[in-house]
């Protein structure tokens, strides 16, 4: 049982360049999110997804794109990248239900866009 | 809009004495709040929660307080440890339309306890 994946862990953009961040998860979990964390500012949240097919947009959406086209994945996309988007990103998974929202966080991937 | 506010920004505690981490919330649609343990490096863990329906909850050395008419609650870590170490964020989450919103996190603490 894997849990929560992410990759890539680490990566290196120029401005303007697309990449995509993969997310996948292996507990049959409905509820998916991406945060970002930056230093003072916590962890903000991107985009979420509570089943395949539904998305909605968290705290901090604009420059990126997502889809959940399976239970299991939830790639984040980053259509033009800008060095505002330097950050440390987390994927995490849950079950969407009242009373067993446990949070489970993939290990992070450290983007730096020069 | 800053849902959650979490205070202090860092905080330093001998190895032996009492870590208090406060939040402050303004959703009174918020129905659940976790804590979460960060290690460096690492993705954030639950350490525990609780739902306003009750005051307080413990585990082990880590209890939270939930006042709801303030719609503030707290974080202490008894007997705090060296291997406690680590920055603590507190959230809040809320139910709308057919499921769960996003978890809105606080701004974090780091701790630190001297040996």
């Amino acid at each position: 049982n894997a849990g929560v994946t992410q990759t890539p862990k680490f990566q290196v953009l120029k401005t303007g360049q697309s990449m995509t961040l993969q997310c996948a998860q292996d507990m049959n979990h409905e509820y998916m999110s991406w945060y970002r964390q930056d230093p003072g500012m916590g962890l903000r949240l991107i985009h979420y997804s509570v089943g395949a097919g539904i998305t909605d947009q968290g705290e901090v959406p604009n420059g990126y794109n997502v889809s959940r086209s399976t239970t299991e994945d939830f790639p984040l996309r980053l259509l033009s990248a800008a060095p505002s988007q330097t950050s440390v990103y987390f994927c995490a998974s849950s079950y969407s239900r009242q009373g067993d929202e446990k949070l489970f966080f993939g290990s992070g991937t450290q983007l730096s866009v020069l | 809009q800053q849902q959650v506010k979490q205070s202090p920004q860092s905080l330093i505690v001998q190895k032996g004495g009492i870590s208090i981490i406060n939040c402050a919330y303004e959703n009174t649609a918020f129905d659940y709040f976790p804590w979460y343990q960060q290690f460096p490096g690492k993705g954030p863990a639950l350490l525990i929660a609780i739902r306003p329906d009750v005051s307080e909850k413990k585990e082990g050395r880590f209890t939270i307080s939930f006042n709801k008419s303030a719609k503030q609650f707290s974080l202490h870590i008894m007997d705090s440890q060296p291997g406690d170490s680590a920055t603590y964020f507190c959230a809040a989450r809320g139910y709308s339309g057919g499921g769960a919103d996003g978890l809105t996190f606080g701004k974090g603490t780091h701790l630190i306890i001297q040996p």
